[in-house]
């Protein structure tokens, strides 16, 4: 089936520290891959998508993935993280045309 | 960006009431949109599908009466829960697209009503 696996549902970096978020697709054809933040009251804001070529790619508030298809993986980091960047993310693939997503992971960053 | 909106973004309603959630794409046209639902601590799980003028597709398990989707205008869509229980209290996430004719067309996600049925 389907699916998006996002191991680690709570992650709690210091400000200032690197910052790494697990994504796994199941195998098969390689989706389209995304990875979306959400912040409380708000809607789902995409931070960067991977559909082909150059498997490191570069999104909004300084974010980028890695795409590895040995891995079947598409992790989010993050070299230095600020407060601000507080949220819960979303690892998504697109099948066709539905959108599966990960569980999620919340994000906290002590000061 | 393209924005959508959701109205209302919470509503408490007594068992076995209906509800109407409303979802507006604000500056494009949305041919597609699509409706979610999101448990606590878990994923968005996609419910149907609609595209402007026609009947929406559902996932399977989604009961298409309980939960009636019409998308009557291009930027426009609305999700009824009918004879609502507390079980359907839930986070419902809309997205809209716009279809274009190129690889991909993003969707757009509105921010979400929570809804509590007592």
């Amino acid at each position: 089936a389907q699916s998006v696996t996002q191991p680690d549902i709570h992650i709690t970096v210091s400000e200032g520290a690197s910052l790494e978020l697990r994504c796994n697709y199941s195998y098969g054809a390689t989706p389209y891959l995304f990875w979306y933040v959400q912040s409380p009251g708000q809607g789902l804001q995409l931070l960067l998508k991977y559909f082909s070529g150059d498997t490191l790619v570069q999104g909004i508030k300084g974010f980028e993935a890695e795409f590895k298809r040995s891995q079947s993986s598409f992790n989010l980091r993050k070299p230095s993280v600020h407060w601000s960047d507080a949220a819960e993310y979303f690892c998504a693939a697109l099948y066709g045309n539905k959108l599966v997503f990960g569980a999620g992971t919340i994000l906290r960053v002590k000061s | 960006g393209a924005v959508v909106s959701q109205h209302p973004s919470w509503v408490i309603c007594k068992s076995g009431t209906s509800v109407k959630i409303e979802c507006r794409s604000l500056d494009f046209q949305a041919t597609t949109m699509f409706w979610y639902r999101q448990f606590p601590k878990q994923s968005l799980m996609l419910m149907a599908t609609s595209n402007e003028g026609s009947k929406a597709t559902y996932e399977q398990g989604v009961e298409k009466d309980k939960f009636l989707i019409n998308h009557a205008s291009l930027t426009l869509s609305t999700l009824t829960v009918t004879s609502a229980h507390p079980e359907d209290s839930s986070f419902y996430i809309c997205s809209a697209r716009e279809d274009r004719p190129t690889d991909y067309n993003e969707q757009f996600f509105g921010p979400g009503t929570r809804l509590t049925v007592l």
